[in-house]
């Protein structure tokens, strides 16, 4: 079973209007969590990296936050551009003593940006 | 510019005619990472190397091998590719592995 679940598996937004996806993720404790936007045929780029102890993390119109009682992690984007349609992904990357150097994906959050 | 190369960018071969992607960084970095990605399933992780002569199993290494003799060059061989293998992959590199990752631009290779 996936460690990473993401949610919705996708969904259509105004321009201009404010979103928030999540990732619910079972390793616990981990090193780091990660968000990655990919747009359609190209390698991902890191928009957020934070240790377990972190609860939020800000990336210009991205914020990340994290809540390590409930396991989750949220993505939320500030007045959306058309260049935010993309998909976004949680990646949980393992701690020294479990698998280290191993990353677990979430299948990702396709989100289309409309005029 | 620092980045991650891959080469070739795209493939198209026969079942069981071996081959090997390359992936080169220029950032002295020392964790690197194969992965592939399908619809549906996301990235899965296949192989990793943590340094030098240091490579490990992802999710899904059954059918590749890798290798790590230098720093800046992580290849990836399928030595009889078959069908099931036809997907995009990707390469990254990070300076260590708790640190942001750069991926390569991808390979789409598809097997006849």
């Amino acid at each position: 079973k996936n460690q990473v679940e993401q949610s919705p598996q996708s969904l259509i937004i105004l321009e201009g209007k404010n979103c928030t996806l999540q990732c619910n993720y079972t390793v616990s404790p981990f090193s780091n969590l990660r968000w990655y936007k990919q747009d359609t045929g190209r390698g991902p780029v890191s928009l957020t990296i934070m240790t377990f102890s972190e609860n939020t993390k800000s990336n210009g119109r991205y914020t990340a936050t994290l809540d390590a009682d409930t396991k989750q992690s949220s993505l939320h984007i500030t007045a959306s551009q058309l260049s935010d349609s993309a998909s976004y992904i949680c990646v949980v990357s393992l701690l020294p003593t479990d698998s280290w150097g191993k990353l677990q994906f979430g299948a990702g959050t396709q989100v289309v940006v409309t005029p | 510019e620092a980045q991650v190369t891959q080469n070739p960018r795209y493939l198209i071969t026969v079942t069981g005619k071996k081959l090997t992607v390359t992936c080169s960084q220029n950032m002295n970095h020392e964790y690197m990472s194969w992965y592939r990605q399908d619809p549906g399933l996301g990235l899965r992780q296949i192989y990793y190397s943590m340094n030098v002569e240091v490579t490990d199993k992802g999710d899904v290494p059954e059918g590749y091998k890798v290798s790590r003799k230098e720093k800046r060059n992580f290849p990836l061989i399928l030595e009889s590719p078959s069908p099931n293998q036809t997907s995009l992959y990707f390469c990254a590199s990070s300076y260590l592995v708790t640190y942001e990752q750069y991926f390569g631009p991808g390979t789409r290779l598809t097997v006849t």
